[in-house]
């Protein structure tokens, strides 16, 4: 089965902080996706990988970055936290191709910013 | 540009009857579409999805969804709730073609009563 591992489950910073929250997955998938889930609103894409060193804009982008240095790894980086930004967080993987390969979700992160 | 619609928040069943969650979709060209469940303080589980052929298609945990190229949806089905079905669930929509981002919908939370 497809593990991907969000490192922490729950996670607290101050506003003005940068937050760093790491995902990685075992599968070898070249797609990689982080995601934040608020109530009512469901699932937005902030940011996705398809290979490495290689990233494209979802549609909430903005207070964010994201890094992808190897394959198996990808972070998603709050540069300077507001308290907007409390959520759940949410990172995902996929094999490429045709056929619609379903994305592969990790249990998520709650962040909290005070 | 590509939207999910599911129209009820909330969505409750007798234990033993049929259920529905309702989704329906938008997107330019021909459709793939998934559904998700999330169980509490878990990321999303791949349910089942809609590339092309039978429009009844199934998937996990006896679940089937049924797709309407008329009426734009994809209902999720079930013959016979169980209340280990009481969840979050959430329906997806990505273009046959192009890049692999998925647009969700928001959510129905589904529970079923003993």
């Amino acid at each position: 089965d497809v593990k991907v591992t969000q490192s922490s489950r729950y996670l607290v910073k101050r506003t003005g902080e940068k937050v760093f929250l790491e995902c990685v997955q075992d599968m070898d998938h070249e797609n990689m996706f982080w995601y934040r889930q608020d109530p009512g609103l469901g699932l937005r894409l902030i940011y996705f990988s398809y290979d490495v060193k290689m990233k494209e804009k979802g549609d909430i982008p903005e207070g964010y970055s994201v890094s992808r240095e190897k394959k198996e790894r990808f972070s998603l980086i709050l540069e300077s936290a507001s308290t907007n930004q409390t959520s759940m967080y949410l990172c995902a993987s996929s094999l490429p191709g045709e056929g619609g390969r379903p994305q592969h979700f990790g249990d998520g992160t709650r962040l909290s910013i005070l | 540009a590509q939207s999910v619609a599911q129209p009820e928040d909330q969505v409750n069943v007798a234990e033993g009857n049929p259920l529905t969650v309702k989704c329906t979709y938008s997107v330019s060209g021909n459709p793939y579409l998934f559904w998700y469940v999330q169980y509490p303080n878990r990321g999303l589980q791949f349910l089942l999805k809609y590339i092309t052929g039978d429009n009844l298609v199934k998937g996990s945990y006896g679940f089937e969804a049924e797709f309407n190229k008329s009426q734009t949806s994809f209902h999720l089905k079930k013959p016979s709730a169980l209340v280990s079905d009481s969840a979050l669930y959430f329906c997806a929509v990505r273009r046959n073609f192009g890049n692999e981002k998925l647009t969700f919908g928001t959510g129905t939370r589904l529970t079923i009563i003993p």
